[in-house]
């Protein structure tokens, strides 16, 4: 059974500095993973989804990486800024046509000004 | 982008009523959503696989008949709250895939249920 889990829960650092959110999972048979923002009480953004086949994605401040045989991907946040601050939600989809995604915890990023 | 709406963002209802939640897809097909539900400050966790045209696929310990589950066309599945009750407060959120490219999931804005 996949199971992901985020590491730390919570985060809290000062405005500017560069930061790493790590997820792993227990099942490589992956076929992608994707890293969501979800604002309190709010939906899911999908912020960057990488491809079993890849190695990393950027999208602006944010680069995430994959290592799926070590069932591993960090989220970088360059330049931190206080819009940032949100809860940071990695997920993986199953091999084959499912579409199932199975979500971590969570990491709530706190930049502070 | 793709956009996921639902209807309603919020509702409160009496214990034994029935709440029923839409989810569109905006400017997509989705033969595939999925209905998700998150306790406050916890992940999400799959209700259940909406199919349109089929039946729905609940995962383990989800109550079908509780949670009805209907895919009635290409862009809209609901999912219907029957006789409510106060544990079944919480946000629910769907989401459909793209059938094509890297099948990235978007997801709505949920939807907060209230039962008192």
């Amino acid at each position: 059974k996949q199971e992901v889990t985020q590491i730390p829960a919570a985060l809290s650092v000062p405005e500017g500095e560069n930061l790493v959110l790590n997820c792993s999972f227990t099942d490589s048979a992956i076929y992608n993973l994707q890293w969501f923002r979800q604002d309190p009480g709010k939906g899911l953004t999908s912020l960057l989804l990488i491809q079993s086949s890849q190695r990393e994605q950027t999208s602006g401040r944010l680069n995430a990486s994959l290592d799926k045989s070590s069932g591993r991907s960090t989220l970088y946040i360059a330049a931190s800024q206080p819009g940032d601050s949100a809860t940071y939600l990695c997920a993986v989809r199953k091999s084959g046509n499912t579409g199932k995604l199975i979500f971590g915890q969570g990491t709530t990023l706190q930049v502070k000004p | 982008g793709a956009v996921v709406s639902q209807h309603p963002s919020w509702v409160i209802c009496k214990s034994g009523t029935s709440v029923k939640i839409e989810c569109r897809s905006l400017d997509f097909q989705a033969t595939t959503m999925f209905w998700y539900r998150q306790f406050p400050k916890q992940s999400l966790m799959l209700m259940a696989t909406s199919n349109e045209g089929s039946k729905a696929t609940y995962e383990q310990g989800v109550e079908k008949d509780k949670f009805l589950i209907n895919h009635a066309s290409l862009t809209l599945s609901t999912l219907t709250v029957t006789s409510a009750h106060p544990e079944d407060s919480s946000f629910y959120i769907c989401s459909a895939p793209r059938a094509s490219g890297t099948h990235e999931q978007y997801f709505g804005p949920g939807t907060r249920l209230t039962v008192t």
